[in-house]
């Protein structure tokens, strides 16, 4: 079946732009993470939902920072105010009830000029 | 915060060999993921594990909880093999997919 897909897959940008990334989960997946990973890094935690809730928003670097998931599928990313330390790849992940093994989209590469 | 420790950071081995990589980790785990990430490509799950050992094709995975150590192993290693693996548990306090990852294990498979 159609795995884990994310859009754009790359998206760059001007410092200062608002930015939206999108991630659609594996069907019937509850729980959706968004995790990113600058170069040469492993990735950090975001944001992990359970459903439409966020469960866990602790790894949210800041309030530019913002991730909704309205009906319980499709999730987006929010960035405001973008900065160039922002530049790094932004994976969305979803797992069958937060309990199974993950499984990663291809992520987005953002670049902030 | 849960620490996580991968070694060795960098691998080379010849076809054929058998490969181990090691993640420590500093607390108490529910689960351990071991993923896979090519370069320049999407990050693939191999195994999550909470006890004991799993096998699939030729890796298997084995966690020992009360020392808080796992190894990935790779039998009869292929140049299709090489790619970064990273060790990811849940971060100590938060939920499950609150994941802190290992630095990651570069692995060169040569012919």
């Amino acid at each position: 079946g159609a795995g884990v897909s994310q859009t754009p897959s790359n998206k760059v940008t001007e410092k200062g732009k608002y930015v939206e990334l999108r991630c659609d989960p594996i069907s019937g997946h509850t729980a959706l993470y968004w995790y990113r990973q600058s170069l040469g890094q492993g990735p950090e935690f975001l944001i992990y939902f359970q459903g439409t809730g966020a469960a866990d928003d602790s790894g949210l670097p800041n309030d530019r920072f913002f991730a909704v998931r309205p009906e319980g599928s499709v999730s987006t990313l929010k960035i405001q105010r973008t900065e160039r330390g922002d530049s790094a790849v932004y994976l969305c992940a979803s797992s069958l009830e937060g309990r199974d093994r993950v499984h990663f989209g291809p992520g987005t590469r953002l670049t902030v000029l | 915060k849960n620490e996580v420790e991968q070694s060795p950071q960098n691998l080379t081995a010849q076809e054929g060999e058998f490969i181990t990589i090691n993640c420590s980790y500093s607390v108490g785990i529910s689960a351990l993921h071991w993923l896979q990430q090519h370069p320049g490509g999407g990050i693939v799950s191999l195994f999550m594990l909470s006890s004991g050992k799993k096998k699939h094709g030729r890796l298997i995975a084995t966690i020992n909880i009360q020392e808080k150590h796992s190894s990935l192993h790779i039998t009869a290693s292929h140049p299709r093999d090489s790619a970064v693996y990273i060790c990811a548990v849940p971060n100590y306090g938060g939920s499950q997919g609150n994941l802190i990852f290992g630095k990651g294990t570069k692995l060169s498979v040569k012919p």
